[in-house]
Order: structure tokens, then C-alpha cells, then sequence
């Protein structure tokens, strides 16, 4: 059973525009949530997190949003530069001692358009 | 300051051979995590360490196993290799648990 949804496996946003990633989980114990971008071959980046006492947190072009109520949480990117084609990972954690590190989802595959 | 490194990025193994891999996390940082990605399964937890006492574990058989050195630096071992280990397998290096995690580039493990 995924208790993080990534359920977008790709998104295609042209240059300029705003890109919103979005993410979806299930298990109300999960009180921090990451980002992270990914190319080819290489390991997870870390882009922003956000503690659920917050519903949002801004870094640069990166804004996170929580909805706690929906269990809901988007990335937004603005504006989307090339250098953002990546694979995008949403990350949940459960700190009061959840013995399963991060759990990630299957990934949004970013596509910026020039 | 030098990131996560791990060592080393591609391995080819045999079926029941086993294999070590290496992590040295950034330092300062005291808690190393490791997650094995796959293209099926994406990416999952498989253990985490912090001041060489392992903290947490992931779903993964008993052929999976690891150990941190004092200096922080961890291993990874699996035994008994099967086809279906083949995965991108990451190091992950924490300041101290339930902090945001670095990722290393990964190794790229292959079983024929």
C-alpha cells in the first residue's frame, strides 16, 4: 500500500511558466515532508521541506504547500527554467520514531518546454 | 565542503556471490541512512544508523545487513545475491536523525 501518491508520472510546463507538483499521502502520523529533484545516474537533491506545524515554506523559486485536512502537499516552481527537467520526489517522515525513514513516491517526471 | 561519498559507483556481480558497499557521509554529520531504488518499487528504506547503533529497518530480508564505524562512516553488505537485488542503492548522510538527508550519486549494482 503507497502511503505517499505521486500521481502525475509526468508534467510538461514550458520555460518561464509556473510548474506545480503534486503529492498525496495517507498516513496522518507523517509530520515532515521533503522534495527532491533527480537526474539520471545520480542521487536525490534536496530542494525544500516543510514541518506540518508550518502549511508553507519558500526557498528561492521553490514554494512548498501543506494541506494537512486533504493530506495534500504541492511544490511550486516559478519560474520553470530548463536546468528543471529532473524527476521530482515527494518524501514523508514520521519523526515520533516511525521505524521506516523516508517514504518517497514514485516520482513526476518535470518537463520544461523552451 | 565535500558531500556524500560512496564508494564504488558501479558493481557487476554473480547470483550468490555477496557484496560490500561503502559510505562516508558529509562531515560532521552523524547518522547515515540507506535506500535501495528500483524502477518497480522506487525508492525504499532500507536501514539507518546513528552513532554506530542501527536505529531503523526497512522491509528488506535478513541478506541485507550494515555497520557504522566510529568516524561515521557506514557499510552495507548483501549476501547471497539474486537477480532481483539489481538496484541503485543511496546512501543518505543526516546531521543527526529526523534531519533533511543528503544524498550520495549512488551504486549502481548489477547481479547476472
Amino acid at each position: 500500500d503507497q502511503q505517499v501518491k505521486q500521481n502525475s508520472p509526468s508534467l510538461s510546463v514550458q520555460e518561464g511558466r509556473i510548474s506545480i507538483l503534486n503529492c498525496d499521502y495517507t498516513n496522518s502520523m507523517f509530520d515532515y515532508f521533503l522534495w527532491y529533484k533527480k537526474y539520471p545516474a545520480e542521487g536525490p537533491t534536496f530542494l525544500i521541506s516543510i514541518s506540518s506545524i508550518k502549511d508553507k515554506n519558500e526557498d528561492g523559486r521553490f514554494t512548498v504547500f501543506l494541506n494537512k485536512s486533504a493530506k495534500h502537499l504541492s511544490l511550486h516552481i516559478v519560474p520553470s527554467q530548463p536546468g528543471d527537467s529532473a524527476v521530482y520526489f515527494c518524501a514523508a517522515r514520521d519523526s515520533g520514531g516511525g521505524a521506516d525513514g523516508l517514504t518517497f513516491g514514485k516520482g513526476t517526471h518535470l518537463i520544461i518546454q523552451p | 565542503k565535500a558531500g556524500v561519498t560512496q564508494t564504488p559507483r558501479y558493481l557487476i556481480k554473480t547470483r550468490g556471490q555477496q557484496v560490500t558497499l561503502s559510505c562516508s557521509p558529509i562531515s560532521g554529520h552523524r547518522s547515515v541512512s540507506w535506500y535501495q531504488q528500483t524502477p518497480g518499487q522506487g525508492l525504499q528504506f532500507l536501514f539507518e544508523y546513528f552513532s554506530e547503533t542501527q536505529r531503523n529497518k526497512g522491509n528488506f530480508p535478513g541478506r541485507f545487513s550494515g555497520r557504522q564505524f566510529s568516524n561515521s562512516r557506514s557499510e552495507m553488505n548483501v549476501s547471497t545475491l539474486e537477480l532481483g537485488d539489481s538496484a541503485l542503492y543511496l546512501c543518505a548522510s543526516l546531521l543527526q536523525p529526523n534531519t533533511e538527508a543528503f544524498f550520495g550519486q549512488g551504486t549502481r549494482l548489477t547481479v547476472v
